[in-house]
């Protein structure tokens, strides 16, 4: 199956600093990816479907100027938490689509202190 | 609406048995796919296995296979021969023509016992 990778794995940081997570489709070209946050003993819920080369589309309830994406090519695709606080700690992974499958990528688990 | 319905919070099946993880949809929409991810404490989402809605036959990888009651608006993944690498979250999926963002089910734990 087609293959999505996120960096970083893992990240801690201080409240008020700002993380970026990458996305890549390793082995095929996406125009659309997918950003989702998944608290815990719960099913994803989806935040903004990315395009390449266009503006994200944010779901209701989801802070655009808090959580920044860029799809600047087919394959890579960046979640950006700004000025991230403890509420923002969670479970943030990544797919992107292929033909009619989204493919997900690990995850990636974000830790503000 | 559409809307995937999974009434299993959790199962325990013994090693080497079959196991069948149910899931109902809800859609108005004449073309749609289902499907089945698995999701490890590792936190991944592993794609396992897509049912298109005009497809005549049941999908099947492997040990899993889905079991596409049209009518009854289910698509149960059946998986055969547990593993305890098994043991996961699996959740059903959908999309349909005119939404082509997933849908989640609220997730079915498997636990394989030994």
């Amino acid at each position: 199956g087609a293959v999505v990778s996120q960096h970083p794995s893992w990240v801690i940081c201080k409240s008020g600093t700002s993380v970026k997570i990458e996305c890549r489709s390793l082995d095929f070209q996406a125009t659309t990816m997918f950003w989702y946050r998944q608290f815990p003993k719960q099913s994803l819920m989806l935040m903004a479907t990315s395009n390449e080369g266009s503006k994200a589309t944010y779901e209701q309830g989801v802070e655009k100027d808090k959580f920044l994406i860029n799809h600047a090519s087919l394959t890579l695709s960046t979640l950006t938490v700004t000025s991230a606080h403890p509420e923002d700690s969670s479970f943030y992974i990544c797919s992107a689509r292929d033909l009619y499958t989204q493919y997900f990528g690990p995850g990636t688990r974000l830790t503000v202190l | 609406a559409q809307k995937i319905t999974q009434t299993q919070p959790g199962m325990f099946v013994q090693e080497k048995e079959a196991v069948t993880l149910d899931c109902t949809y809800d859609t108005s929409d004449p073309s749609y796919g289902l499907f089945w991810y698995k999701q490890p404490s590792s936190g991944e989402m592993i794609f396992l296995i897509y049912q298109g809605s005009y497809d005549q036959q049941n999908a099947t990888e492997g040990r899993y296979s889905l079991n596409f009651q049209k009518a009854r608006k289910s698509a149960n993944l059946v998986i055969s021969a547990s593993q305890l690498g098994d043991s996961a979250m699996y959740f059903c999926a959908m999309t349909t023509d005119s939404n082509y963002q997933l849908i989640w089910g609220a997730g079915t734990k498997l636990i394989i016992k030994p």
